[in-house]
C-alpha cells in the first residue's frame, strides 16, 4: 500500500462545476496535509494546507480533512479551464520534521 | 527574489556518463530538498538538507547518486554512472524551518526542474 494514494484520473468536469479531488493516507501519525497544483511541464505550487479536522476554505478552494478516516479532499468550486492541471496531495508525518510524502497526483480537465 | 534556480534545464546524456545537477535555493531558506518525478512513481524525495547538513537521504536510490551542499546558496546532485532508468525530472525545493508546533507549516518552493534523459 502506498503511503499517499490518489486516483490518477483524468477527472473531467465542465466549466462552472465543482471538482472533487480525493486523497487517502496510511500513516496515522501524519499531522499536516498539503495540496499542490502542477501545470504540465511546470513545477508544483502550494495551493492549500490543512491540519485540523473539518473544512478550510480559500476562495474557490476548500480542503477537507477527516483524520479518523485518513482522508483528505480538495473541492474546487466554479471550475475554470485554467484549473486544468495535476493536483498533488502531500502529507507531513511529524510537525518537527520537514519531510513531505507526495501522492502521484490526480489530473483534472475542465472543459469550456 | 528570483526563486529557486536550477541548471541545466535539460540534460541529455549517454548511459555511463556522469551527470551533475545544480541548485541555488531562495536566499535565507535553511532547508533544501531534492526530488525526482516520473510518471510511474510520482514525486519522490531523494534527500534533504538543513543548514547545509544532510538530514535524510533514505530516498537516494543507490550509491550512484550523491548530493552535496557546500554552502547555503548552492547544492549539487550527481549521478555516476547514469543509467536510462534515471531519466526523470529532478526538482530542487527550499523552505524556511518552522517552530514545529501543531499547525506550523513550511511552504516548499520548487525550482523549474531539470529534465534528464539518459540514452
Amino acid at each position: 500500500q502506498k503511503e499517499v494514494e490518489q486516483n490518477s484520473g483524468p477527472l473531467s468536469v465542465p466549466e462552472g462545476a465543482i471538482a472533487s479531488l480525493n486523497c487517502t493516507y496510511s500513516d496515522r501519525g501524519s499531522q499536516s496535509f498539503f495540496w499542490y497544483r502542477q501545470y504540465s511541464g511546470k513545477s508544483p505550487e502550494l495551493i492549500m494546507f490543512i491540519y485540523s479536522n473539518g473544512d478550510k476554505e480559500d476562495g474557490r478552494f476548500t480542503a477537507q480533512l477527516n483524520k479518523a478516516s485518513q482522508y483528505v479532499s480538495l473541492l474546487i468550486r466554479d471550475s475554470q479551464p485554467s484549473d486544468s492541471a495535476t493536483y498533488l496531495c502531500a502529507v507531513k508525518r511529524n510537525t518537527g520534521f520537514q519531510k513531505l510524502v507526495f501522492g502521484t497526483g490526480t489530473r483534472l480537465l475542465v472543459s469550456p | 527574489d528570483a526563486g529557486v534556480i536550477q541548471s541545466p534545464r535539460h540534460e541529455v546524456t549517454e548511459m555511463g556518463q556522469e551527470v551533475t545537477l545544480r541548485c541555488k535555493p531562495i536566499s535565507g531558506h535553511d532547508y533544501l530538498f531534492w526530488y525526482r518525478q516520473t510518471m510511474m512513481r510520482g514525486l519522490e524525495l531523494l534527500i534533504y538538507f538543513n543548514n547545509n547538513v544532510p538530514i535524510d537521504d533514505s530516498g537516494m536510490p543507490e550509491d550512484r547518486f550523491s548530493a552535496k551542499m557546500p554552502n547555503a546558496s548552492f547544492s549539487t546532485l550527481k549521478i555516476q554512472p547514469s543509467e536510462p532508468r534515471d531519466s526523470a525530472v529532478y526538482f530542487c525545493a527550499s523552505s524556511f524551518g518552522t517552530s514545529g508546533g501543531e499547525g506550523s507549516y513550511n511552504e516548499q518552493f520548487f525550482g523549474p526542474g531539470t529534465r534528464l534523459t539518459v540514452l
